[in-house]
């Protein structure tokens, strides 16, 4: 499964809303639990990422809740409601469908 | 705490071998799938291999299949990443991730990474 996200980069001004696309080449849901197998990740520079939501919508523990996922099939959508200084990173989607757990290239999210 | 310490990253030659290292602490390491992801400079996350609990089923991406093989030891709590026929495209920093529970699902847990340059 191929995953495409847009855009690439994006810079949004504090206090504003991001929101980070991510296609997928085939569904990625799982009919028989109705579940979508799509997680969200953050990475800041020099350490590895960290899961913000997973089954395409559910927070993990300790995000903040301007964090929220949406969408199901082929699109999905990663929102930050409120942009703060710490949210600058890079953000991947990634399938957990298949065995072979394939990330979306990435978008590089900065302050206007 | 969950722990995952990776090691064996290196400079080495094209064509060349080694062979990474994780050890898992702070869980019941037998009952996860194990996966092995990396991170080439200034580039994206790439998915390489994974492995179940057991050790009886793995996987590769097609850029690594045929060159890479993941195995682990329960015994030592440790995952390994063998590579050889080593090439440029290669150089990245290799992640160990345990997924959110057992099976094969997000990864909830990252080791620091260690990095594995390729080159004459």
């Amino acid at each position: 499964i191929v995953m495409t996200q847009s855009p690439d980069s994006l810079a949004v001004s504090l206090g504003e809303r991001a929101t980070i696309n991510c296609k997928s080449s085939q569904s990625v849901l799982y009919s028989s639990n109705n579940k979508n197998y799509l997680a969200w990740y953050q990475q800041k520079p020099g350490q590895p990422p960290k899961v913000l939501i997973y089954w395409a919508s559910t927070r993990e523990s300790g995000v903040p809740d301007r964090f929220s996922g949406s969408g199901s099939g082929t699109d999905f959508t990663l929102t930050i409601s409120s942009l703060q200084a710490e949210d600058v990173a890079v953000y991947y989607c990634q399938q957990y469908y298949t065995t072979l757990h394939t990330f979306g290239q990435g978008t590089k999210l900065e302050i206007k | 705490e969950v722990q995952l310490l990776e090691s064996g990253g290196l400079l080495v030659q094209p064509g060349g071998s080694l062979r990474l290292s994780c050890v898992g602490s702070g869980f019941t390491f037998s009952s996860y799938a194990m996966s092995w992801v990396r991170q080439a400079p200034g580039k994206g996350l790439e998915w390489v291999s994974g492995i179940s609990g057991n050790g009886g089923r793995t996987f590769y991406a097609d850029s690594v299949k045929g060159r890479f093989t993941i195995s682990r030891d329960n015994s030592k709590n440790t995952v390994y990443l063998q590579m050889s026929s080593l090439r440029a495209d290669d150089t990245a920093v290799y992640y160990c991730a345990k997924p959110c529970s057992d099976g094969w699902y997000w990864i909830d847990h990252w080791g620091q990474g260690t990095l594995v340059t390729v080159s004459s």
